[in-house]
């Protein structure tokens, strides 16, 4: 079965820091990879997706960016953090070209609080 | 610009009555529709979807319709349950866009014993 995992699930760091979030999918191939952000009182914005390795595209411009070294590895980074970036980010997956009606096509981890202070 | 909007941010229901949540999409090629479940501090999870070729999907006490000219579904909850209270989004995917999903802001449902 198919597993997301991402980490660390709680960060708090000073304005000016550097961030790495990590997401990890096990038992599938190629899938497709996003970073979404939940920000306070909003509702979940996408800040990037991915189809595959080195392929990023990125939704809205903003403090972040993400890379994907490898086929089931997403980060999301940022070299100087804002106190805007404080949310609940939210990595997910799913499989291209694969819509079967009545199934979640879009899994999601567990959730990276982040506080900028 | 945001494609899909759910305008009422809390809704509460007595149990045992109907839970209705309601949303609103702006692209015309949006062709699959799903509604997410979120507890706090935790990852959405998938509640029930629709395809644009059908108007209604159910499952359990779950039904989610669709009507298209008006761009418009809802999620109805028959009977609700205290365990239904948490925040509800629907998010809206065009085929042949890489299965990107955009989000509603959410909808937090109360469901008072």
């Amino acid at each position: 079965s198919q597993t997301i995992h991402q980490w660390p699930a709680t960060l708090v760091q000073p304005v000016g820091s550097p961030l790495s979030l990590e997401c990890t999918v096990e038992g599938t191939s190629n899938p497709n990879l996003y970073w979404y952000r939940q920000a306070a009182g909003r509702g979940l914005q996408l800040l990037f997706y991915s189809i595959g390795i080195d392929q990023i595209s990125s939704e809205v411009p903003q403090n972040l960016s993400a890379s994907r070294p490898q086929d089931r590895q997403f980060i999301l980074s940022s070299k100087k953090l804002l106190l805007s970036d404080s949310g609940f980010y939210l990595c997910a997956w799913s499989v291209f070209g694969t819509l079967r009606p009545g199934t979640g096509e879009l899994f999601f981890g567990e959730g990276s609080r982040l506080t900028v202070l | 610009d945001q494609q899909v909007k759910q305008n009422s941010p809390s809704l509460s229901v007595q149990e045992g009555r109907i839970s209705i949540l309601n949303c609103d999409y702006t692209n015309s090629m949006f062709d699959y529709f799903l509604w997410y479940k979120k507890y706090p501090a935790e990852g959405p999870t998938f509640l029930i979807s629709i395809s644009s070729i059908k108007d209604k999907n159910e499952d359990g006490r779950f039904t989610v319709f669709l009507n298209k000219s008006a761009k418009h579904l809802s999620l109805h909850i028959v009977p609700s349950q205290p365990g239904d209270s948490a925040v509800y989004f629907c998010a809206a995917s065009a085929r042949g866009n890489f299965n990107k999903f955009y989000f509603g802001s959410g909808t937090k449902l109360n469901v008072k014993p």
